[in-house]
């Protein structure tokens, strides 16, 4: 059972470099999320997809891009990577859709993304 | 003020201790609440999730929600090393059904054998 999984694990860019973080769940949840994590700053949401089709804006959405490919995928894309995105990456899903309380979220490996 | 805030530590306690980590939260729509544990290097992990006031009890690790206060805290009794980490306290907003959380920093645990 892989859950959330999230690749690459770990990249180094230049500044003005793009790429993309791919993510994908094999637990058949709608909802799907991009956190980044940096020292003394928590988890911040960047953009979550709520269901297959439709995206919004996080916290911290400035700089990204993101794709809600199927229901399993979700990828998120620097355009022009700069050295304040240099973070830990992670992604999430949960089990939404017409629920009464929301359902936890549950993460990936994380993608350790470094901007030189 | 922070939506989720936490002291965010170290706290120390010795081996066989109960810890207490606490949380208070701004927004009073806010419905789900939940406890996540992450090691140094690794992803957040799902320990607890509480959704109407009182205790929830799962092995070693209480949930404890006071929503007039707004204020969750978890218990962990018969601390073990291996309990050390950063402990994240973690909300929804009172934004329709969408899955979102907002997350405290981080209440980083030390047991000491």
């Amino acid at each position: 059972n892989a859950g959330v999984t999230q690749t690459p694990k770990f990249q180094v860019l230049k500044t003005g470099q793009s790429m993309t973080l791919q993510c994908a769940q094999d637990m058949n949840h709608n909802s799907m999320y991009w956190y980044r994590q940096d020292p003394g700053m928590g988890l911040r949401l960047i953009y979550y997809s709520a269901s297959e089709g439709t995206t919004d804006k996080g916290e911290v959405p400035n700089g990204y891009n993101v794709s809600r490919l199927n229901k399993r995928e979700f990828s998120l894309r620097l355009e022009s990577a700069a050295p304040s995105q240099t973070s830990v990456y992670f992604c999430a899903s949960s089990e939404e859709g017409g629920r009464a309380f929301n359902q936890p979220q549950h993460f990936g490996d994380g993608t350790r993304l470094s901007i030189l | 003020q922070k939506e989720v805030e936490q002291n965010s530590g170290p706290l120390s306690v010795p081996e066989g201790a109960i810890a207490s980590l606490n949380c208070t939260y701004s927004d009073r729509g806010s419905q789900s609440f939940f406890w996540y544990r992450q090691y140094s290097g690794k992803s957040p992990e799902l320990i607890m999730s509480i959704y109407s006031n009182g205790d929830k009890e799962d092995g070693r690790f209480t949930a404890q929600l006071n929503k007039a206060s707004q204020y969750v805290s978890l218990l962990i009794r018969d601390s073990q090393p291996s309990d050390s980490a950063t402990y994240l306290c973690a909300v929804t907003p009172y934004s329709g059904n969408t899955g979102k959380l907002i997350f405290g920093q981080g209440t980083t645990l030390q047991v000491k054998p």
